[in-house]
C-alpha cells in the first residue's frame, strides 16, 4: 500500500515568515501533485510535478520534487494571511488511473 | 468554464437509510474521481469512472457503490448508512492524470 507521509501536520506563523512543507513515501510516483484546501470547499490543484528533481515556482510558493520521484517539498517565502489554509499532496501512477494518495495535510495559519 | 458541480452540499440522513450524491464533471473531462474526506482519515479515494467504467476502486465496503452516465456526470450512492459515513464527499474530473479539478463536495450528515 503506498502512503505519504505529511510534515508537519499544523504550522502557525507570522505574516513575513518562511516555511517548509515536506511530503514523503518509500514509493515513487509518476506524478505528485499540491492542493490547498479552505474551509468548506474542495482542494484547488497548485501544481504537478513529475521529473525527478523538477523544481517549479509559483510567486512565493517553490515545489520541488525529489530525484527518486519518492517525495517533494513546498516552501512558501514571506507568508502572507492569505496563504492560510489546508495543504495537501497526493501522487498518483500512471497505472492506476485517477486514483490519488493524499498524505494527511499541513493546516497552516498565518497571523498578521 | 464551469467547474465541477456536485449536489446537494448538505445533507442530513438518519442511519440505515440510502443517499445518493451527484457530480457534474468539467465538459470534455471523462474521468470522474470520488472522494471520502474525515478529519481522522483525510482524503480517501472511493472510485474513479472512465467512460461509464469503474477503473479504479478503493478500500470501501459495498455500501459505497458509484456509476457514470454517457455525458460523464456521475453519481455515488451509499445503502444503509452508518455513522461513521458523516463526511465530506469530494469529486474530482480530470482529462488526464496529472491534474483534477475538484467540486465543492457533499457534507453528508448521519443521525
Amino acid at each position: 500500500t503506498q502512503l505519504l507521509e505529511q510534515s508537519p501536520q499544523f504550522l502557525s506563523i507570522q505574516e513575513g515568515e518562511n516555511l517548509t512543507v515536506y511530503c514523503n513515501s518509500s514509493s515513487v510516483f509518476s506524478s505528485l501533485q499540491w492542493y490547498r484546501q479552505e474551509p468548506g470547499e474542495g482542494p484547488v490543484l497548485l501544481v504537478t510535478v513529475v521529473t525527478g528533481g523538477e523544481v517549479k515556482k509559483l510567486k512565493r510558493l517553490t515545489f520541488q520534487f525529489g530525484d527518486a520521484r519518492k517525495d517533494s517539498s513546498l516552501h512558501i517565502t514571506a507568508a502572507q494571511p492569505g496563504d492560510t489554509g489546508l495543504y495537501l499532496c497526493a501522487g498518483s501512477n500512471d497505472n492506476q488511473g485517477g486514483k490519488l494518495i493524499f498524505g494527511q495535510g499541513t493546516e497552516l495559519s498565518v497571523k498578521p | 468554464k464551469a467547474g465541477v458541480t456536485q449536489t446537494p452540499r448538505y445533507l442530513i440522513k438518519t442511519r440505515g437509510q440510502q443517499v445518493t450524491l451527484s457530480c457534474s464533471p468539467i465538459s470534455g473531462h471523462r474521468s470522474v474521481s470520488w472522494y471520502q474526506q474525515t478529519p481522522g482519515q483525510g482524503l480517501q479515494f472511493l472510485f474513479e469512472y472512465f467512460s461509464e467504467t469503474q477503473r479504479n476502486k478503493g478500500n470501501f465496503p459495498g455500501r459505497f457503490s458509484g456509476r457514470q452516465f454517457s455525458n460523464s456526470r456521475s453519481e455515488m450512492n451509499v445503502s444503509t448508512l452508518e455513522l461513521g459515513d458523516s463526511a465530506l464527499y469530494l469529486c474530482a474530473s480530470s482529462r488526464d492524470t496529472r491534474g483534477y479539478t475538484f467540486g465543492s463536495g457533499t457534507r453528508l450528515t448521519v443521525v
